[in-house]
């Protein structure tokens, strides 16, 4: 196990259009988190899953946007009818309960919504 | 309300000098507080975490410290590199939260 890995890397798209991030977090890891970072800004949290079950989703941007953990595994985050404000990094960690904050990220998946 | 701020926001050095990075919280009651490292493009790397009852914490040449007292910590970095250039973010979990709060980073560009 190498880390937590994201797909795709970088995403261009065109306004309107949906589009689905993949991540995989370390295998033992059992806290799931998404984050939005703009560019000079740090990562802002937007949900949070413990095992398969979605403990935090209000910091959703929108209900534009959404996550699944069907299996306690990977995670997918979904934007639907993007916008140019979408743009942005879009960041994964994972972390194991009683670790404290033992936060590892993915390197990301780069969104450009034209 | 619970903030992270870090100063200064940018800094340029040159290679082989050291550097002190800040950061001011007001997270309340703290839990813990990490120093993370992010290259361009890239995710943020763990470089230090910190306690209530640590004052200092060093990883190569990077060295943390925290008082707890004033809510301050500052990063170390001792004879920069090139490869130090990045975006050091400094992060604070409050008790009783999973959601940490970031500060905005200190973007250090070292020059040959």
């Amino acid at each position: 196990d190498t880390g937590v890995s994201q797909d795709p890397r970088h995403k261009i798209t065109k306004r309107g259009q949906n589009v689905t991030f993949r991540c995989d977090p370390i295998s033992e890891h059992n806290r799931l988190y998404w984050y939005r970072q703009t560019l000079g800004q740090g990562p802002e949290f937007l949900t949070y899953f413990q095992n398969e079950a979605q403990l935090e989703k209000s910091r959703l941007l929108s209900d534009r946007f959404s996550a699944e953990r069907p299996k306690g595994s990977f995670s997918t985050l979904e934007i639907q009818r993007t916008e140019q404000g979408d743009s942005a990094m879009y960041l994964c960690a994972s972390s194991y309960r009683g670790q404290g904050i033992g936060y590892t990220f993915g390197s990301g998946t780069r969104l450009t919504v034209v | 309300k619970n903030q992270v701020e870090q100063s200064p926001q940018s800094l340029i050095i040159l290679e082989g000098k050291n550097c002190t990075l800040q950061c001011n919280y007001t997270v309340s009651p703290f839990s813990n507080l990490r120093w993370y490292k992010q290259d361009t493009g890239r995710g943020p790397v763990s470089l230090t975490i910190m306690t209530f009852s640590e004052n200092t914490k060093s990883n190569g040449r990077y060295t943390a410290t925290l008082d707890a007292d004033t809510k301050q910590s500052s990063l170390h970095i001792t004879a920069s590199q090139l490869s130090d250039s990045a975006s050091y973010i400094c992060v604070v979990k409050r008790g009783g939260s999973y959601i940490p709060t970031f500060g905005r980073g200190t973007s250090l560009i070292v020059h040959p």
